[in-house]
């Protein structure tokens, strides 16, 4: 059973327009929340994250937003560039396991030009 | 920059055979992973090392094992390879276990047990 899930494989935008990418999440245990990007041949990186405590981080083009009573995060990207093209995986930790991350199935973004 | 270094980029083994799959890592971090990321199913944890010869079970560590003799190096271990462990396997290190720590990942060994 899943706990984080993307329910979108894949995404295509326009050059200039806003993307988002959503994840839910079932267990009410976790309480931080990052989002890692990853293009073909090479492994993931870090993006953005947040923390439950919050309820949006910005950082440039990217922000993400969390509503806790839905379980759910979004990852916007405002405007959305070519570059951007990759697979987004979200990702939740709890507090009494912080190193261990649990990943969603990844969503393939393309951004057309 | 960090670097994450993983031996191999692509192997082809068959079943039945041992396995080993190396990582290095150049920050003097603390914590390495090995996770695999299989379609549909995000990246899953199958060992954690938070010290040398320290481990932890993750998720799916039943047909793995883990050695980490050096701070720098974290080794997987497929004792008898099965045809359900052909993955993209991604190893990561991270230098503590504070909340805000990113990973760090290195660019993936993708196994094929035929």
């Amino acid at each position: 059973d899943q706990q984080v899930k993307q329910n979108s494989p894949s995404l295509s935008v326009q050059e200039g327009r806003i993307s988002i990418l959503n994840c839910d999440y079932t267990n009410s245990m976790f309480d931080y929340f990052l989002w890692y990007k990853k293009y073909p041949a090479e492994g993931p990186t870090f993006l953005i994250s947040i923390s439950s405590i919050k309820d949006k981080n910005e950082d440039g083009r990217f922000t993400v937003f969390l509503n806790k009573s839905a379980k759910h995060l979004s990852l916007h990207i405002v405007p959305s560039q070519p570059g951007d093209s990759a697979v987004y995986f979200c990702a939740a930790s709890r507090r009494d396991s912080s190193y261990k991350l649990i990943f969603g199935s990844g969503t393939r973004l393309l951004v057309r030009p | 920059d960090v670097k994450v270094t993983q031996s191999s980029r692509y192997l082809v083994k068959r079943t039945g055979e041992k396995v080993f799959l190396e990582c290095v890592q150049d920050m003097d971090h603390e914590n390495m992973f090995w996770y695999r990321q299989d379609p549909g199913l995000g990246l899953r944890l199958i060992y954690f090392s938070y010290d040398v010869k320290m481990k932890e079970k993750g998720d799916i560590p039943e047909g793995y094992s883990v050695s980490r003799e050096k701070k720098e190096r974290f080794s997987l271990i497929l004792e008898s390879a099965s045809t359900n462990q052909t993955s993209m396997y991604l190893c990561a290190s991270s230098f503590s276990q504070r909340r805000n720590e990113k990973l760090f990942f290195g660019s993936g060994t993708q196994l094929s047990v035929l």
